[in-house]
């Protein structure tokens, strides 16, 4: 069945620091992925997406694309500050027009000034 | 703004009572997730509705859990009896249900504490 694997966290950065966040997939067909961000005390949302090979999704400073060739889309960023210490969820969608989407650990992120 | 409403916010309850948590998704909306997320199991789907049918509840509890679409604008997951081992926050979601490409909209949760 469908699968995500992100990395293990806590990952601890200075701000300005440099982000990447591991993830990978094992879907048949053809899904779409997703990154969502948890902040503190509430609920999941969505932070960027993208729906075919070689796309790149982009948000707030951040992105990630979609490699088919190796099932991964790394989360990165270039120069990270302490409001994005919050938990990042890579997940995909892959059930047709059910929109149910199979979601990772999570990673928690800290950003220390 | 359109977002998903949860209520209680905080639930705290002695072992054996029933608790129910309700959620109001998004105006048009027809598929409707309950999540369970906890520090060990992470977050977990415990049933999911599109137009208020249930698609999958295979992730729930049967004997103690339910969930309900009333009508389209109320999502109720229900627990009786309650057990120490169902503390965690309880997450509604709802989307457009139109592909594999849409965003799913998170309510705030539900923070159960069953004492």
């Amino acid at each position: 069945g469908d699968s995500v694997t992100q990395m293990e966290g806590p990952v601890t950065l200075s701000e300005e620091a440099f982000l990447t966040i591991n993830c990978t997939y094992t879907a048949t067909g053809y899904p779409s992925l997703f990154w969502y961000v948890q902040y503190p005390g509430e609920g999941l949302q969505l932070l960027l997406k993208a729906t075919k090979a070689d796309d790149k999704g982009s948000n707030k400073g951040f992105e990630a694309t979609y490699r088919k060739e190796t099932t991964s889309f790394h989360l990165e960023k270039g120069s990270v500050q302490v409001s994005d210490s919050a938990v990042y969820f890579c997940a995909l969608g892959n059930s047709g027009g059910y929109q149910k989407v199979t979601f990772g650990t999570g990673t928690k992120l800290q950003v220390i000034p | 703004d359109a977002r998903v409403t949860q209520t209680p916010r905080h639930k705290v309850t002695e072992m054996g009572q029933e608790v129910t948590m309700r959620c109001q998704p998004i105006l048009g909306h027809n598929t409707v997730f309950w999540y369970r997320q906890t520090m060990m199991q992470g977050l977990e789907l415990l049933a999911y509705f599109r137009n208020r049918a249930p698609l999958d509840d295979s992730g729930m509890p049967k004997d103690r859990f339910s969930a309900e679409m009333p009508d389209a604008t109320l999502a109720t997951l229900k627990i009786q009896p309650s057990e120490p081992r169902d503390s965690a926050v309880y997450f509604c979601a709802s989307g457009a249900g139109t592909g594999r490409e849409d965003e799913q909209f998170f309510g705030p949760g539900t923070r159960l504490t069953v004492l």
